[in-house]
C-alpha cells in the first residue's frame, strides 16, 4: 500500500536558515504527493501538491519541493525560516482503494529559534 | 470562501456516554473523512465516506461509527467513550475522482475523555 515516511519529528532551525523537511514515499505508480502544515490550535491547509507537471513545486509561504523518483523523496524546503514558520508539517499521499484517501505521515514539528 | 466547520472545538465526556462529532462542508465534495491526530502517530483515518449512506472503514475504525444522511454532514459517533479515544479529531472532504485534489480540513475536535 502506498505511503509516505517523514524522517525526524522535530526540526529546529535558527531564524533565517534553511529549513529542509523529509519525506520519503513507497509507491510502485506514480504518486499524488502533497504537503500540508498545521499551526497550533487549527486544521491542516495545504502548502503544495505534486502534479507531474514539474519536479520542482513552489507552495505558499516561500515553501517548496522537490519530486525526485529516483531517491523516492519529495522534501520541503525554504531557503530562510521565518518565526511564523513554526508549526508541524505533514507529508501526504493519495492512496486508490476503492476511492482516493489521503494517508498522512507522522508529522514533523518545526521550531524556529530567533 | 469553502469551509469544513466541525461543531465543537473542545469536548469534555465521561466514559461509557455516546458522542457525536458533527462535521459540514460547504463545497458540494463527495467524499468526506475522520481521522484522529495523536503525537508520533499523524493523523490516521478512521472513516470515509464517498457518498450519501456510503461509508468505508479507514484504518482504525474499531470504537467508531459513522452517519452520512446528507451531502454536506459527516457524523462521527463514539458508542461508548473510553479514555483511550481522548484525541484531536479531524474532519476533511474533497472532490471525489481526482486523486492531486487536496482535502479540506475543519478546525479539529478535541476531546477529553474523563
Amino acid at each position: 500500500a502506498q505511503s509516505v515516511t517523514q524522517l525526524g519529528s522535530h526540526v529546529s532551525v535558527s531564524e533565517g536558515a534553511l529549513v529542509l523537511l523529509r519525506c520519503n514515499y513507497s509507491s510502485s505508480v506514480p504518486p499524488y504527493l502533497f504537503w500540508y502544515v498545521q499551526y497550533p490550535n487549527q486544521g491542516l491547509q495545504l502548502l503544495l501538491k505534486y502534479t507531474s507537471a514539474a519536479t520542482l513545486v513552489k507552495g505558499i509561504n516561500g515553501f517548496e519541493a522537490e519530486f525526485k523518483k529516483s531517491e523516492t523523496s519529495f522534501h520541503l524546503t525554504k531557503p530562510s525560516a521565518h518565526m511564523s514558520d513554526a508549526a508541524e508539517y505533514f507529508c501526504a499521499v493519495t492512496r486508490n482503494t476503492g476511492g482516493f484517501k489521503t494517508i498522512f505521515g507522522a508529522g514533523t514539528r518545526l521550531f524556529v529559534k530567533a | 470562501d469553502v469551509k469544513v466547520t466541525q461543531s465543537s472545538r473542545y469536548l469534555v465526556k465521561r466514559t461509557g456516554e455516546k458522542v457525536f462529532l458533527e462535521c459540514v462542508q460547504d463545497m458540494d465534495h463527495e467524499n468526506m473523512f475522520w481521522y484522529r491526530q495523536d503525537p508520533g502517530l499523524g493523523l490516521r483515518l478512521i472513516y470515509f465516506s464517498y457518498d450519501v449512506k456510503m461509508k468505508e472503514k479507514g484504518d482504525i475504525p474499531e470504537g467508531y461509527s459513522v452517519s452520512r444522511e446528507k451531502k454536506e454532514r459527516f457524523s462521527l459517533i463514539l458508542e461508548s467513550a473510553s479514555t483511550n479515544q481522548t484525541s484531536m479529531y479531524l474532519c476533511a472532504s474533497k472532490l471525489e475522482g481526482i486523486p492531486n485534489t487536496e482535502a479540506f480540513f475543519g478546525q479539529g475536535t478535541r476531546l477529553t475523555v474523563v
